[in-house]
């Protein structure tokens, strides 16, 4: 068990410029959740699939955001045109999808910075 | 929707002092709760969850809660700190488990010596 990882840990980008994060779980785990967390703030969350399957989308994840999980193991979060408001942390989990414990597995964060 | 309030945004301590961190929620429905901690830098870790049973539990680094449904409050406690408990506290609730987190706004915890 390698923990969650995400890639990469900072990313400093202009305004109007697309990122892309990555992010990889546990690996037997089936669940993948995306969240964003900003400065004095508890984490938001934006999305998440079960295996390749997003099964729900926030309202904070505008058309500017996509993610994709194409094979149920990796996940990928696009940003396209960044603003100065997407400057946060983004943080990745994953869980065991049926499992009794219910217990999240967070990665170490992505911060994204937009100048 | 449901909502996690943290009533302090900042709690000081002195070392080997006794600390509550308080927690309210929203959902008068079966919920599931947690409280994580996060380290400078570093992502989430979980402290401990109550999913159902005894109203108290215990987790890592001698933490514990106490769930209390009349009040809708999941209250940390730790009878000692110590300096490497300063950390940021975040308590969040599930209402059907294994499904998207809601989190308060945290509670940074300063451990004085």
């Amino acid at each position: 068990d390698t923990g969650v990882s995400q890639d990469p840990r900072h990313k400093i980008t202009k305004r109007g410029q697309n990122v892309t994060f990555r992010c990889d779980p546990i690996s037997e785990h089936n669940r993948l959740y995306w969240y964003r967390q900003t400065l004095g703030q508890g984490p938001e969350f934006l999305t998440y699939f079960q295996n390749e399957a997003q099964l729900e989308k926030s309202r904070l994840l505008s058309d500017r955001f996509s993610a994709e999980r194409p094979k149920g193991s990796f996940s990928t979060l696009e940003i396209q045109r960044t603003e100065q408001g997407d400057s946060a942390m983004y943080l990745c989990a994953s869980s065991l999808g049926g499992a009794d414990t219910y217990e999240q597995y967070f990665g170490p964060g992505t911060r994204l910075t937009v100048t | 929707a449901q909502s996690v309030t943290q009533l302090d945004s900042q709690v000081p301590v002195f070392e080997e002092a006794p600390v509550e961190l308080r927690c309210n929620y929203s959902s008068s429905v079966s919920v599931y709760l947690f409280w994580y901690v996060q380290y400078p830098n570093q992502g989430l870790q979980l402290l401990l969850k109550y999913l159902s049973g005894s109203t108290l539990v215990k987790g890592i680094n001698g933490f514990e809660a106490e769930f209390n449904k009349s009040q809708t409050s999941f209250h940390l406690r730790k009878p000692s700190v110590h300096i490497s408990d300063t950390a940021e506290y975040f308590c969040a609730v599930s209402d059907l488990g294994n499904t998207p987190l809601v989190f308060g706004k945290g509670t940074r915890l300063s451990v004085i010596a």
